[in-house]
């Protein structure tokens, strides 16, 4: 069962456009959301991650929008550029162990 | 800091065979675990340590991959008989949190297997 769904699976966007991918999950219980980002070859590393007492964090050029009603939260990237050009993971964890669900991912394409 | 340490970074065998990953975590993190990363879709958790003990292997297919975390340092992974639909990125993660704690993950550069 994929408690993560992850949307779209791929984007291409202009430089110095907005990226964003949007996730959705089902499980009430989780109540940390991280976003990773994965070059080729290499692991995810964590970008930013929220938790469901706020509903937006922003570093950087990077915003996450969380709607808890809806269970959905979503990565905005402003400014976009071609080196932010990766495959961006949401995730979710729950419980004592904090064990991480991923998404899908998205594969972002920035154009110079 | 040194990162997480995987080796190797590449291997091909041919299905029934074995074949054996092994992880270094950044030091002094508690918690390691493995993931299998297919093709085109996001990290699938296998098995989770904290320390050398095990938290939770319940999505680890256990009548052919086992793991073990030596004085809870390293960690090796391995695959017997390997089967082809075990052609993935295996990923190691560490963290220095334990249970309840929000700690980052961190990743490893992973080993790419592939099997014949």
């Amino acid at each position: 069962q994929q408690q993560v769904k992850q949307s779209p699976q791929s984007l291409i966007v202009q430089k110095g456009g907005i990226s964003i991918i949007n996730c959705a999950y089902e499980n009430t219980a989780f109540d940390y959301f991280p976003w990773y980002q994965q070059f080729p070859g290499k692991g995810p590393a964590l970008l930013i991650a929220i938790r469901p007492d706020v509903s937006e964090k922003k570093e950087g050029r990077f915003t996450i929008s969380f709607n808890k009603s809806a269970k959905q939260f979503s990565l905005h990237i402003m400014d976009s550029q071609p080196g932010d050009s990766a495959t961006y993971f949401c995730a979710a964890s729950k419980g004592s162990a904090r064990q991480l669900t991923f998404g899908s991912g998205t594969q972002l394409t920035v154009l110079p | 800091e040194a990162g997480v340490a995987q080796s190797p970074r590449y291997k091909i065998i041919e299905k029934r065979q074995s074949v054996a990953f092994w992880c270094n975590p950044i030091s002094g993190h508690a918690t390691l675990y493995w993931y299998q990363q297919i093709l085109g879709q996001g990290p699938k958790l296998l098995i989770q340590f904290q320390n050398n003990g095990v938290v939770d292997d319940s999505q680890l297919p256990k009548d052919r991959f086992s793991a073990e975390r030596l004085k809870g340092v390293d960690s090796t992974l391995k695959i017997q008989p390997a089967k082809l639909e075990d052609s993935a990125v295996y990923l190691c993660a560490s963290s220095f949190g334990t249970t309840y704690s929000n700690q980052p993950q961190h990743f490893g550069d992973g080993t790419r297997l592939s099997i014949l």
